[in-house]
């Protein structure tokens, strides 16, 4: 399974577009990119997944490079609700027996 | 429409004892994984069970287990309890599987081991 490397944290102003970038250069071909946001004393929560370009929803943007080794997660006009370890996660169907990597995950600080 | 519950939510242990965790999946869903999440070693995938089978596993030793039913939910036991497994323990379920879409997580068992 391919490993996911992203900044350990980060601190963003409320109101500003925040861009969370994670590297992962040994992903394979049936492998989809996955972000996840975790607050204190809960389980992670799905925020986006995507396999290449842009996807976008009503919360988050990702942005995936054609050479998919990269891929950024951006949150548009942050709050401070989006306080919270923000993690990429990258998998595919043919998950088989490799093991699931959640990597350190990035601790996003927004700031009034 | 329910979602992933985990009971029970804390407990406190003593070394060598055992623990059995449970988790209650969304309705309809066959999968459901496990994972351990410490603040030294982040959150870690333990196994997940598909059908009542289990279909991958992480890097864990013997002591930790699980199993499904036919309703799928699902049990985690961990036996001969040491300190280091001192950890919030988390289930996620979803439909087809924990690479293929989105992983619905409950808020997790707090393990404390004396």
């Amino acid at each position: 399974l391919a490993k996911t490397t992203q900044p350990i944290s980060m601190d963003s102003y409320e109101g500003q577009e925040v861009n969370i970038t994670c590297s992962h250069n040994n992903i394979a071909t049936n492998d989809y990119i996955t972000w996840y946001q975790q607050f204190p004393s809960q389980g992670p929560r799905f925020i986006i997944q995507g396999y290449k370009t842009k996807v976008t929803n009503e919360v988050a943007s990702l942005f995936i490079p054609a050479d998919r080794k990269s891929s950024t997660l951006s949150l548009p006009r942050v709050s401070l609700s989006d306080t919270a370890v923000y993690y990429c996660l990258v998998g595919g169907p043919n998950f088989g027996n490799e093991k699931l990597t959640f990597g350190t995950g990035t601790r996003l600080t927004i700031i009034p | 429409k329910a979602g992933v519950t985990q009971t029970p939510r804390y407990l406190i242990k003593t070394r060598g004892q055992q623990v059995t965790l449970s988790c209650s999946p969304i309705s309809g869903h066959r999968s459901v994984s496990w994972y351990q999440q410490t603040p030294g070693q982040g959150l870690q995938f333990l196994f997940e069970y598909f059908s009542e089978t289990q279909r991958n596993k992480g890097n864990f030793p013997g002591r930790f287990s699980g199993r499904q039913f036919s309703n799928s939910r699902s049990e985690m036991n961990v036996s001969t309890l040491e300190l280091g497994d001192s950890a919030l323990y988390l289930c996620a379920s979803s439909p087809d599987g924990i690479a293929t879409g989105e992983l619905f997580f409950g808020e997790g068992s707090r393990l404390t081991v004396l």
